[in-house]
């Protein structure tokens, strides 16, 4: 089955610095790869997503960048603000369902 | 809309008891999940359904079972809770992914104490 492993597990930055997490999957079948944030108590929520058939996505401060062959995509949240501080899920598409990270906690230091 | 919605908010049982989590949607989407989240483990799948009437076995279903007669709701059954069951459950719901919507939305979670 599919597995997705997610790096750093934690991640300290400082106010206005860019962070960077990563996940790998195993299946290559995997085809859509959403990033959640959850806030301290709060419910995920999606906050980004790529397609296969894309390289790149941006949203303002968030982009994901995908790289099939090599079966990996990453967060980069540049001008990163106490706002960010959450832990973030990466998710790899399978059949019907996805397969979740096991989360990035991120802490943007004042 | 009120998106998805969990009940109770928390629940505190006692080892063999039986519960049910109850998950409500009101965007008309087919397809619907139960994952429970354990500190460091990210969100598991328990089971989820692909329409009324359907449910299927996710990565971690024992103990567990649901039922989806409504399409708009979607239970999550303990039979006799063990401490291993503390966690967080979430549901989600979303379109179907033959439809590319596969944006999943989550409720409010509930938090589950099994002593």
């Amino acid at each position: 089955g599919e597995n997705v492993e997610q790096h750093p597990s934690t991640l300290s930055v400082q106010e206005g610095d860019s962070a960077v997490i990563k996940c790998t999957y195993s299946d290559s079948a995997s085809n859509y790869f959403p990033w959640y944030k959850q806030e301290l108590g709060k419910r995920p929520q999606l906050i980004i997503d790529i397609r296969s058939n894309v390289g790149e996505k941006k949203d303002q401060r968030i982009a994901v960048t995908l790289n099939k062959t090599a079966k990996h995509f990453s967060l980069h949240i540049t001008e990163t603000q106490p706002e960010d501080s959450a832990v973030y899920f990466c998710a790899a598409s399978y059949g019907q369902n996805f397969v979740f990270g096991p989360g990035t906690r991120l802490s943007v230091l004042p | 809309n009120a998106g998805v919605t969990q009940t109770p908010k928390f629940r505190v049982l006692k080892t063999g008891q039986s519960m049910t989590l109850l998950c409500a949607q009101d965007m008309n989407h087919e397809y619907m999940y139960w994952y429970r989240q354990d500190p460091g483990m990210g969100l598991r799948l328990i089971h989820y359904s692909v329409g009324e009437g359907t449910t299927a076995k996710g990565e971690v279903p024992d103990g567990y079972n649901v039922s989806r007669l409504k399409k708009q709701n979607f239970l999550l059954g303990l039979e006799s809770a063990a401490p291993s069951q503390t966690s967080v459950y979430f549901c989600a719901s979303s379109y179907s992914r033959l439809a590319g919507l596969e944006t999943q939305y989550f409720g409010p979670g509930t938090r589950l104490l099994v002593l």
